[in-house]
C-alpha cells in the first residue's frame, strides 16, 4: 500500500507561469515532507522541506504548502522556467530517532516539462 | 564540500554473477540510506544504516542482498547471485539527521543480462 502518492504522472506548463505539484500521503504519523527533483542519469536533488508544524514554507520559486487535515502538499513554482523540467518526487517521514519511522518514503513522481 | 560519491556508475553483468556497489557519503553524515529505483517508479529503500547500524533493513532481499557500513563512513551493497530483475539504479544517500534531507549520489545502473 502506497503511503506517498502522487496522482498525476505528468504536467506541462508554459513558461512563465505556475506550476502545482501534487501529493497526497495516507500515514498520520508522517511530519516531516520533503520535495526532490531528479534529471535523467542524476540522482535526485533536494529542493524544499516543511516540518509539519508549519502550512507553509518558501525558497526562491518554489513554495511548499502542506495541509494536514486533507493529508495533502503541493509544490508551486513560479514562474516556471524550461530548466524546471524534470521528474519532481514528494517524500515523508517521521522524524523519529529509530526504528522504521525515520525512513524517508518516495512517492513515484511527477514529469513537469516547461515549455518555451 | 564534496557530495555523496558512488561507484560505479554503471554495470553490466551476467545474471548468477555477483556484484558490488561503493557509496561514500557526505562527511559526518550518520545516516545513510541505500534505495532502488525502477524506470517511472519512485526511490524505494532497501536498508537504513545509523553510523555502523543497520536499523532498517526489512526492504533487502536477504537471499541474495546483502550491505555493510565499516567504522560507519564509506558502504558497501552486495548482490549475489543478481537475477534479471535485479536491473535498475541504485542510490545511496545520506543525512545529517535521520528523517531529514537526504543527499543523494549519482547512482549505479545495473543491468543484468
Amino acid at each position: 500500500d502506497q503511503q506517498v502518492k502522487q496522482n498525476s504522472p505528468s504536467l506541462s506548463v508554459q513558461e512563465g507561469r505556475i506550476s502545482i505539484l501534487n501529493c497526497d500521503y495516507t500515514n498520520s504519523m508522517f511530519d516531516y515532507f520533503l520535495w526532490y527533483k531528479k534529471y535523467p542519469a542524476e540522482g535526485p536533488t533536494f529542493l524544499i522541506s516543511i516540518s509539519s508544524i508549519k502550512d507553509k514554507n518558501e525558497d526562491g520559486r518554489f513554495t511548499v504548502f502542506l495541509n494536514k487535515s486533507a493529508k495533502h502538499l503541493s509544490l508551486h513554482i513560479v514562474p516556471s522556467q524550461p530548466g524546471d523540467s524534470a521528474v519532481y518526487f514528494c517524500a515523508a517521514s517521521e522524524v523519529f530517532y529509530g526504528g522504521s519511522q525515520g525512513n524517508l518514503i518516495f512517492g513515484k513522481g511527477t514529469k513537469l516539462s516547461v515549455k518555451p | 564540500e564534496a557530495g555523496v560519491v558512488q561507484s560505479p556508475r554503471y554495470k553490466i553483468i551476467e545474471k548468477k554473477q555477483p556484484v558490488a556497489f561503493w557509496c561514500n557519503p557526505i562527511s559526518g553524515h550518520n545516516t545513510l540510506y541505500w534505495y532502488l529505483q525502477n524506470l517511472g517508479q519512485g526511490p524505494e529503500l532497501l536498508i537504513r544504516y545509523e553510523n555502523e547500524e543497520a536499523v532498517d533493513d526489512s526492504q533487502l532481499p536477504k537471499d541474495r542482498f546483502s550491505a555493510e557500513r565499516l567504522k560507519g563512513v564509506d558502504s558497501t551493497l552486495k548482490i549475489q547471485p543478481a537475477e534479471l530483475g535485479d536491473s535498475a539504479v541504485y542510490l545511496c544517500a545520506s543525512s545529517p539527521r535521520v528523517g531529514t534531507e537526504a543527499f543523494f549520489g549519482q547512482g549505479t545502473r545495473l543491468t543484468v543480462v
